[in-house]
């Protein structure tokens, strides 16, 4: 069975920083690209950032570029999202989520992200 | 960014009868590699999303197959062919083709 745990949410002062983790099982973690996906509250949902498998190539939205970095370990089945310089707008809902394109599409349960002073 | 525009945006259904969503693009979802990174995600409140169509017209697993997914191009479609009570919830749209993917604003489907 798939699993997919993120970890690292809470309360952040804005300009402040946080790293998102997630613990992925139950398939082969280093042949997929993996991503993570947000939801403010109340509100759609939005592609945060892409990771591909094994040559570690990352994409991200405008919205995020040169705050946010996405990161993997193979070796421990980790899903890493370091947010820098986090705003707001940034108070979301993040989801660690397979690549959705193919078959076996996965989401985690999500950890909230609040910034706020 | 790829838009992806919704139709509408709030569903009221009966038990038992059809319901259909439509999704539009603003540019084509035709990969370079022929694909069409068209997907569906149901959502419950409280809940993850969860896939329930990709590539257009692929259901994933354990999805009922009174959902179908259609359309080419920039024009797509979600039908339900009768509504269950476990068929609330909000359902979007997603492109894969262009990054950044995008989805759609949201359709509510609620029972009347």
């Amino acid at each position: 069975e798939v699993q997919l745990l993120e970890s690292g949410g809470g309360l952040v002062q804005p300009g402040g920083s946080l790293r998102l983790s997630c613990v992925a099982s139950g398939f082969t973690f280093s042949s997929y690209a993996m991503s993570w996906a947000r939801q403010a509250p109340g509100k759609g949902l939005e592609w945060a950032s892409l990771i591909s498998g094994t040559t570690t190539n990352t994409y991200y939205p405008d919205s995020v570029k040169g705050r946010f970095t996405i990161s993997r370990d193979n070796s421990k089945n980790t899903l890493y999202l370091q947010m820098n310089s986090l705003r707001a707008e940034d108070t979301a809902v993040y989801y660690c989520a397979t690549d959705p394109r193919f078959g076996g599409s996965y989401f985690g349960p999500g950890t909230l992200v609040t910034v706020s002073s | 960014d790829v838009v992806m525009t919704q139709s509408p945006l709030s569903l009221p259904v009966t038990l038992g009868q059809p319901a259909s969503i439509s999704c539009r693009s603003s540019q084509s979802l035709v990969h370079s590699d022929g694909n069409t990174y068209l997907n569906w995600f149901h959502q419950r409140p409280g809940q993850s999303p969860r896939r329930l169509i990709y590539k257009v017209f692929t259901r994933d697993s354990g999805v009922p197959d009174r959902f179908s997914g259609s359309g080419s191009g920039t024009d797509f479609t979600l039908k339900i062919s009768w509504v269950e009570a476990e068929d609330v919830g909000v359902y979007y749209c997603m492109q894969g083709t262009h990054w950044p993917w995008t989805f759609g604003q949201g359709t509510k489907v609620e029972i009347k």
